[in-house]
């Protein structure tokens, strides 16, 4: 069971350089958010997906689009990348819509350690 | 809105001592509160939650935490540490109903052999 996947696991950009970011879960989740972690300033949350066909803004969305492709994949676009973006990006997904609170939790992927020159 | 503080960026500690990592919130509405481990180069994963109920939370391997309403707090401890705990701890806080998650800092627990 792969659980969430992230695809790449490194990557070096330049700045203005676009890329995407992919995550894929298997697990059948409604939600799906994207972090970056930064020393000292533990996880932020740049976008999230409640549901497919919906995404919504997070905590510092700027500087990114996301596209929630369908229920199991949600990108994240850098268009013009900048060294502020260094970062490691961490996907997650959850249930979102489990009548058992109680079974309510954030399953992540192993990261995309991004760096920006 | 809701934040989440945690008190202490690192805490070193001997093999089998206690530990207790501390963590305040702060919300407007009533809230879920978490505590995810990281270990190195992983993703982070639950170590325990509180929804309701009883405010003493049992986790996995051997941490456990304390919801303190009138604190605002909820610390997580552990009575004999192992080399093996040695990560990054980040405490987390969501409104309920709401599956928006806000992390602290972290705390790296360091453990000494």
């Amino acid at each position: 069971n792969a659980g969430v996947t992230q695809t790449p696991k490194f990557q070096v950009l330049k700045t203005g350089q676009s890329m995407t970011l992919q995550c894929a879960q298997d697990m059948n989740h409604n939600s799906m958010y994207w972090y970056r972690q930064d020393p000292g300033m533990g996880l932020r949350l740049i976008y999230y997906s409640a549901s497919e066909g919906t995404t919504d803004k997070g905590e510092v969305p700027n500087g990114y689009n996301v596209s929630r492709l369908n229920k199991r994949e949600f990108s994240l676009r850098l268009e013009s990348a900048a060294p502020s973006q260094t970062s490691v990006y961490f996907c997650a997904s959850s249930d979102g819509a489990s009548t058992r609170r109680e079974d309510e939790k954030l399953f992540f992927g192993s990261g995309t350690q991004l760096s920006v020159l | 809105a809701q934040s989440v503080t945690q008190l202490d960026s690192q805490v070193p500690v001997f093999e089998e001592a206690p530990v207790e990592l501390r963590c305040n919130y702060s919300s407007s509405v009533s809230v879920y509160l978490f505590w995810y481990v990281q270990y190195p180069n992983q993703g982070l994963q639950l170590l325990l939650k509180y929804l309701s109920g009883s405010t003493l939370v049992k986790g996995i391997n051997g941490f456990e935490a304390e919801f303190n309403k009138s604190q605002t707090s909820f610390h997580l401890r552990k009575p004999s540490v192992h080399i093996s705990d040695t990560a990054e701890y980040f405490c987390a806080v969501s409104p309920r109903g709401y599956q928006k998650v806000t992390f602290g800092i972290g705390t790296k627990l360091q453990v000494i052999p």
